[in-house]
């Protein structure tokens, strides 16, 4: 069964950093597109950032130049480093990836940014 | 980016009701097109991909019809556990775009 979990979030302050993962099991990162997905409190979905099996990446524009979406194929494992955190950054994020021509979906992590 | 507009907003129904929410895309997107259930504190969950292929375990009262930038999701015979909040997205350009979501409420 393909499956993602999101871990990583937390309380932050304005300016800080913080590294969110998501651990895929099923199948392999690499071989997959992954991404990003956010969600703030009582808001709508938003696209946040994207990796491609062949490594390109790209990023909403509210995030370019702050988050760095990664993946480390050796623990089979998606990463979202978020630098100089704001609080509108506040969201729950989500990993999600392609599976066949569907789009399979982790519970998200709660990111806080407040101070 | 591609925007995607989806509605209504909001509507109220009643048990046994036919509901559709229609998406439109400011351009072609084909039918990369997926619809999905959210309700309060979980995460979003995925009824329809490629705009009319329904997701395992997803009972036949979902469906979806579309393609280009016209697109509709259709609940046949709405039920109960059926109150939500349902959203569309676009997956044909790595930039996803959703819409801002239609919440289905009890009349």
């Amino acid at each position: 069964e393909v499956q993602v979990v999101e871990s990583g979030g937390g309380l932050i302050q304005p300016g800080g950093s913080l590294r969110l993962s998501c651990a895929a099991s099923g199948f392999t990162v690499s071989a997959n597109y992954m991404s990003w997905v956010r969600q703030a409190p009582g808001k709508g979905l938003e696209w946040v950032s994207i990796i491609y099996s062949g490594s390109s990446t790209y990023y909403a524009d509210a995030v370019k130049g702050r988050f760095t979406i990664s993946r480390d194929n050796s623990k089979n494992t998606l990463f979202l480093q978020m630098n100089s955190l704001r609080a509108e950054d506040t969201a729950v994020y989500y990993c999600a990836t392609g599976h066949f021509d569907s789009i399979v979906w982790g519970q998200g992590t709660l990111v806080t940014v407040s101070s | 980016d591609i925007q995607m507009t989806q509605s209504p907003s909001t509507l109220s129904a009643s048990v046994g009701d036919r509901v559709t929410i229609t998406c439109r895309a400011s351009q072609s997107i084909s039918s990369w097109l997926a619809w999905y259930q959210q309700k309060p504190g979980k995460a979003p969950k995925v009824l329809i991909y490629k705009a009319s292929s329904l997701e395992s375990g997803v009972p036949s009262r979902f469906s979806g019809s579309g393609s280009g930038t016209e697109f509709t999701l259709t609940i046949s015979s709405l039920q109960p556990d059926d109150f939500a909040t349902y959203y569309c997205q676009q997956y044909n350009t790595y930039s996803w775009t959703f819409g801002q979501g239609t919440k289905v409420e009890i009349k």
